[in-house]
Protein backbone atom coordinates (compact mmCIF):
# COMPACT_ATOMS: atom_id res chain seq x y z
CA UNK A 1 0.00 0.00 0.00
CA UNK A 2 0.42 3.36 -0.30
CA UNK A 3 3.21 5.55 2.02
CA UNK A 4 1.35 8.21 3.47
CA UNK A 5 3.28 11.11 5.31
CA UNK A 6 1.72 14.34 7.19
CA UNK A 7 3.14 17.32 8.70
CA UNK A 8 2.76 18.82 11.43
CA UNK A 9 2.54 15.27 13.41
CA UNK A 10 1.02 17.81 16.47
CA UNK A 11 0.78 21.53 17.07
CA UNK A 12 -0.39 23.72 19.32
CA UNK A 13 -2.26 26.96 18.39
CA UNK A 14 -3.74 30.15 19.36
CA UNK A 15 -7.39 30.63 18.71
CA UNK A 16 -7.94 33.22 15.27
CA UNK A 17 -4.54 31.60 13.85
CA UNK A 18 -4.60 29.47 11.24
CA UNK A 19 -2.73 25.98 10.31
CA UNK A 20 -1.98 24.27 6.83
CA UNK A 21 -1.43 20.76 7.51
CA UNK A 22 0.51 18.54 4.71
CA UNK A 23 -0.26 15.00 2.75
CA UNK A 24 2.24 13.83 0.70
CA UNK A 25 1.95 10.44 -0.40
CA UNK A 26 4.49 8.14 -2.06
CA UNK A 27 2.92 6.94 -5.26
CA UNK A 28 0.06 8.54 -7.72
CA UNK A 29 -3.29 8.69 -6.45
CA UNK A 30 -6.70 9.57 -7.80
CA UNK A 31 -8.44 10.40 -4.42
CA UNK A 32 -7.11 12.05 -1.50
CA UNK A 33 -9.44 12.88 1.62
CA UNK A 34 -9.76 13.99 4.51
CA UNK A 35 -10.86 13.67 8.13
CA UNK A 36 -11.56 14.92 11.12
CA UNK A 37 -11.21 12.66 14.81
CA UNK A 38 -12.41 14.77 17.44
CA UNK A 39 -11.15 13.37 21.02
CA UNK A 40 -12.91 10.23 21.22
CA UNK A 41 -14.70 9.98 18.12
CA UNK A 42 -15.71 8.52 14.80
CA UNK A 43 -14.17 9.62 11.86
CA UNK A 44 -15.99 12.53 10.44
CA UNK A 45 -15.23 13.32 5.83
CA UNK A 46 -14.32 16.70 6.03
CA UNK A 47 -13.97 16.64 2.37
CA UNK A 48 -12.87 15.05 -1.01
CA UNK A 49 -10.15 16.45 -3.14
CA UNK A 50 -9.30 14.91 -6.46
CA UNK A 51 -6.41 16.68 -8.53
CA UNK A 52 -7.49 19.43 -11.01
CA UNK A 53 -10.93 20.01 -9.75
CA UNK A 54 -12.10 22.02 -6.48
CA UNK A 55 -12.40 19.54 -3.35
CA UNK A 56 -15.93 18.12 -2.38
CA UNK A 57 -16.73 19.47 0.95
CA UNK A 58 -19.47 17.01 3.09
CA UNK A 59 -22.43 18.81 4.85
CA UNK A 60 -20.94 21.22 7.80
CA UNK A 61 -17.75 21.52 6.42
CA UNK A 62 -17.33 24.79 3.88
CA UNK A 63 -14.26 25.83 1.88
CA UNK A 64 -13.95 29.13 3.82
CA UNK A 65 -12.71 27.35 7.09
CA UNK A 66 -10.63 24.20 5.54
CA UNK A 67 -9.23 25.44 2.42
CA UNK A 68 -7.97 22.47 0.74
CA UNK A 69 -5.25 22.44 -2.05
CA UNK A 70 -4.44 19.45 -4.64
CA UNK A 71 -1.54 20.63 -6.98
CA UNK A 72 -0.79 17.04 -7.69
CA UNK A 73 -1.38 13.29 -7.63
CA UNK A 74 1.14 13.37 -4.60
CA UNK A 75 0.01 15.95 -2.48
CA UNK A 76 -2.41 17.81 -0.65
CA UNK A 77 -2.69 20.64 1.66
CA UNK A 78 -5.92 21.45 4.56
CA UNK A 79 -5.82 24.56 5.97
CA UNK A 80 -7.71 24.63 9.53
CA UNK A 81 -8.67 28.69 9.42
CA UNK A 82 -9.34 31.04 11.83
CA UNK A 83 -9.01 28.41 14.89
CA UNK A 84 -10.83 27.69 17.72
CA UNK A 85 -10.72 25.35 20.90
CA UNK A 86 -13.60 23.58 19.13
CA UNK A 87 -10.92 23.06 16.46
CA UNK A 88 -9.16 20.56 18.21
CA UNK A 89 -8.52 17.51 16.77
CA UNK A 90 -6.67 14.42 14.67
CA UNK A 91 -6.79 15.60 11.11
CA UNK A 92 -6.04 12.37 8.60
CA UNK A 93 -5.47 12.22 5.20
CA UNK A 94 -6.06 9.06 3.08
CA UNK A 95 -6.06 7.56 -0.34
CA UNK A 96 -7.81 5.12 -1.74
CA UNK A 97 -6.01 1.98 -3.73
CA UNK A 98 -6.54 -1.32 -5.10
CA UNK A 99 -9.52 -2.86 -7.13
CA UNK A 100 -11.95 -2.71 -3.75
CA UNK A 101 -11.66 1.18 -2.63
CA UNK A 102 -9.67 0.28 0.49
CA UNK A 103 -8.66 3.31 1.93
CA UNK A 104 -5.50 3.60 3.59
CA UNK A 105 -4.42 6.62 6.52
CA UNK A 106 -1.50 8.92 7.37
CA UNK A 107 -0.20 9.17 10.71
CA UNK A 108 -2.31 12.21 11.49
CA UNK A 109 -1.74 15.47 12.66
CA UNK A 110 -3.37 16.26 16.44
CA UNK A 111 -4.23 19.57 16.88
CA UNK A 112 -4.65 21.74 19.89
CA UNK A 113 -5.79 25.13 19.85
CA UNK A 114 -5.41 27.11 23.14
CA UNK B 1 -28.62 9.53 6.53
CA UNK B 2 -26.65 6.76 6.27
CA UNK B 3 -25.76 5.34 9.99
CA UNK B 4 -23.22 2.93 10.88
CA UNK B 5 -23.38 1.94 14.31
CA UNK B 6 -21.05 -0.43 15.89
CA UNK B 7 -21.61 -2.16 19.81
CA UNK B 8 -20.78 -2.52 22.08
CA UNK B 9 -18.92 0.69 22.28
CA UNK B 10 -16.58 -0.27 25.36
CA UNK B 11 -15.61 -3.91 25.65
CA UNK B 12 -13.29 -4.60 28.80
CA UNK B 13 -12.55 -8.36 28.77
CA UNK B 14 -10.25 -10.86 30.15
CA UNK B 15 -7.24 -12.38 28.26
CA UNK B 16 -8.21 -15.89 27.27
CA UNK B 17 -11.80 -15.01 26.33
CA UNK B 18 -14.04 -14.94 23.32
CA UNK B 19 -15.94 -11.73 22.09
CA UNK B 20 -17.93 -10.20 18.96
CA UNK B 21 -18.33 -6.97 18.18
CA UNK B 22 -21.56 -6.53 15.65
CA UNK B 23 -21.62 -3.12 13.19
CA UNK B 24 -24.52 -2.38 11.59
CA UNK B 25 -25.49 0.06 8.67
CA UNK B 26 -28.36 1.31 6.82
CA UNK B 27 -26.77 1.48 3.34
CA UNK B 28 -26.95 -1.16 0.84
CA UNK B 29 -23.86 -1.52 0.68
CA UNK B 30 -21.70 -4.42 -0.11
CA UNK B 31 -18.65 -3.73 1.03
CA UNK B 32 -17.04 -3.22 4.91
CA UNK B 33 -13.98 -2.83 6.28
CA UNK B 34 -12.64 -3.20 9.37
CA UNK B 35 -9.86 -0.66 11.11
CA UNK B 36 -7.77 -0.83 13.96
CA UNK B 37 -6.84 2.29 15.97
CA UNK B 38 -4.39 2.06 18.36
CA UNK B 39 -3.96 5.05 21.10
CA UNK B 40 -2.58 8.10 19.58
CA UNK B 41 -1.85 6.29 16.40
CA UNK B 42 -3.59 5.96 12.85
CA UNK B 43 -6.18 3.62 11.36
CA UNK B 44 -4.65 0.41 10.43
CA UNK B 45 -6.63 -1.50 7.97
CA UNK B 46 -8.07 -5.13 8.91
CA UNK B 47 -10.33 -6.68 6.72
CA UNK B 48 -12.04 -6.05 3.52
CA UNK B 49 -15.72 -7.77 2.94
CA UNK B 50 -16.70 -7.45 -0.67
CA UNK B 51 -20.00 -9.47 -0.47
CA UNK B 52 -22.90 -11.39 1.18
CA UNK B 53 -21.12 -14.25 3.12
CA UNK B 54 -17.82 -12.99 3.21
CA UNK B 55 -15.57 -14.45 5.71
CA UNK B 56 -11.44 -13.31 6.68
CA UNK B 57 -9.38 -14.27 9.33
CA UNK B 58 -5.95 -12.84 10.48
CA UNK B 59 -5.14 -14.53 13.99
CA UNK B 60 -7.61 -14.27 16.57
CA UNK B 61 -9.93 -11.92 14.68
CA UNK B 62 -12.30 -13.01 12.22
CA UNK B 63 -14.67 -10.66 10.09
CA UNK B 64 -17.90 -11.69 8.72
CA UNK B 65 -20.61 -9.80 6.02
CA UNK B 66 -24.30 -10.31 5.83
CA UNK B 67 -25.38 -8.17 3.49
CA UNK B 68 -28.91 -8.79 3.68
CA UNK B 69 -29.04 -8.27 7.48
CA UNK B 70 -26.85 -5.17 6.86
CA UNK B 71 -24.80 -6.84 9.62
CA UNK B 72 -20.92 -7.43 10.23
CA UNK B 73 -19.31 -9.26 12.87
CA UNK B 74 -16.01 -8.93 14.73
CA UNK B 75 -14.93 -12.07 16.54
CA UNK B 76 -12.19 -12.41 19.16
CA UNK B 77 -10.79 -15.56 20.02
CA UNK B 78 -9.13 -15.98 23.20
CA UNK B 79 -7.98 -12.66 23.48
CA UNK B 80 -4.31 -11.47 24.21
CA UNK B 81 -3.53 -7.67 25.64
CA UNK B 82 -1.89 -6.51 22.45
CA UNK B 83 -5.43 -6.51 20.86
CA UNK B 84 -6.37 -3.92 23.12
CA UNK B 85 -7.31 -0.94 21.20
CA UNK B 86 -9.88 0.78 19.48
CA UNK B 87 -11.77 -1.03 16.06
CA UNK B 88 -13.75 0.49 13.45
CA UNK B 89 -16.24 -0.50 10.96
CA UNK B 90 -16.85 1.37 7.76
CA UNK B 91 -19.01 1.17 4.75
CA UNK B 92 -18.28 2.32 1.04
CA UNK B 93 -21.52 4.26 -0.78
CA UNK B 94 -21.58 5.12 -3.83
CA UNK B 95 -19.39 7.78 -4.72
CA UNK B 96 -16.05 6.45 -2.52
CA UNK B 97 -17.37 8.22 0.60
CA UNK B 98 -16.31 6.14 3.38
CA UNK B 99 -19.09 6.06 6.80
CA UNK B 100 -17.48 5.32 10.09
CA UNK B 101 -18.93 3.15 12.43
CA UNK B 102 -18.91 4.86 16.18
CA UNK B 103 -16.24 2.50 17.05
CA UNK B 104 -15.72 -0.05 19.86
CA UNK B 105 -13.11 0.51 22.42
CA UNK B 106 -11.56 -3.20 23.56
CA UNK B 107 -9.41 -3.25 26.39
CA UNK B 108 -8.48 -6.86 27.44
CA UNK B 109 -7.26 -7.22 31.42
CA UNK B 110 -4.36 -9.54 31.97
Amino acid sequence: SAVISQKPSRDICQRGTSLTIQCQVDSQVTMMFWYRQQPGQSLTLIATANQGSEATYESGFVIDKFPISRPNLTFSTLTVSNMSPEDSSIYLCSVEEGDYNEQFFGPGTRLTVL
Amino acid sequence: ELKVEQNPLFLSMQEGKNYTIYCNYSTTSDRLYWYRQDPGKSLESLFVLLSNGAVKQEGRLMASLDTKARLSTLHITAAVHDLSATYFCAVDEPGNQFYFGTGTSLTVIP
